[in-house]
């Protein structure tokens, strides 16, 4: 049982128009959300995280909203550029296991249209 | 943030045999971990490693297939035992801690 899902595995956008990227969970003992970047043959990278005590986290261009009654975040990129075109994998931690414990979607392949 | 190398990036196998990859780290810490990424698939913890003890696997890893060595605190080693295709995989290794985890740019294994 996937207890974090990404429901859309591809996403297209032109460049300069915004960027959201899903995630759906369903351990209500997530409590907190990290989103990773991932380019092809690297290892993910830390992009932006929010609480489970938040509903917004902003970081320049990233913006991660949480609605924690859907047990739905999202991340938005605007404006989006070519160079964030990635893989971006969301997870989350478990407050009942160990504080290590990170749980990830399977991805979305955001792709940037010059 | 944390340097993360592994060794070998990527490898060519034959069914039956064993791959050791190798992950350094440019600073001392105190967990490191042991992720794998099959074709299509999230990433999920394999174990945890720990300086001076035994490595704690996930449900599904058990240390006969995958023994995990931590000799010092910048460095550790996996290993794939008696690999089938279905070990085709990225395997990748991290520290940090469940705020926010590194990664290694992972070593891609492909099983014939």
């Amino acid at each position: 049982d996937q207890q974090v899902k990404q429901n859309s595995p591809s996403l297209s956008v032109q460049e300069g128009r915004i960027s959201i990227l899903n995630c759906d969970y369903t351990n209500s003992m997530f409590d907190y959300f990290l989103w990773y970047k991932k380019y092809p043959a690297e290892g993910p990278t830390f992009l932006i995280s929010i609480s489970s005590i938040k509903d917004k986290n902003e970081d320049g261009r990233f913006t991660v909203f949480l609605n924690k009654s859907a047990k739905h975040l999202s991340l938005h990129i605007v404006p989006s550029q070519p160079g964030d075109s990635a893989v971006y994998f969301c997870a989350a931690r478990d407050s009942g296991a160990g504080s290590y414990q990170l749980t990830f979607g399977k991805g979305t392949k955001l792709s940037v249209i010059p | 943030s944390a340097v993360i190398s592994q060794k070998p990036s990527r490898d060519i196998c034959q069914r039956g045999t064993s791959l050791t990859i190798q992950c350094q780290v440019d600073s001392q810490v105190t967990m490191m971990f042991w992720y794998r990424q099959q074709p299509g698939q999230s990433l999920t913890l394999i174990a945890t490693a720990n300086q001076g003890s035994e490595a704690t696997y996930e449900s599904g890893f058990v240390i006969d297939k995958f023994p995990i060595s931590r000799p010092n605190l910048t460095f550790s080693t996996l290993t794939v035992s008696n690999m089938s295709p279905e070990d085709s995989s990225i395997y990748l290794c991290s520290v940090g801690s469940g705020y926010e985890q590194f990664f290694g740019p992972g070593t891609r294994l492909t099983v014939l």
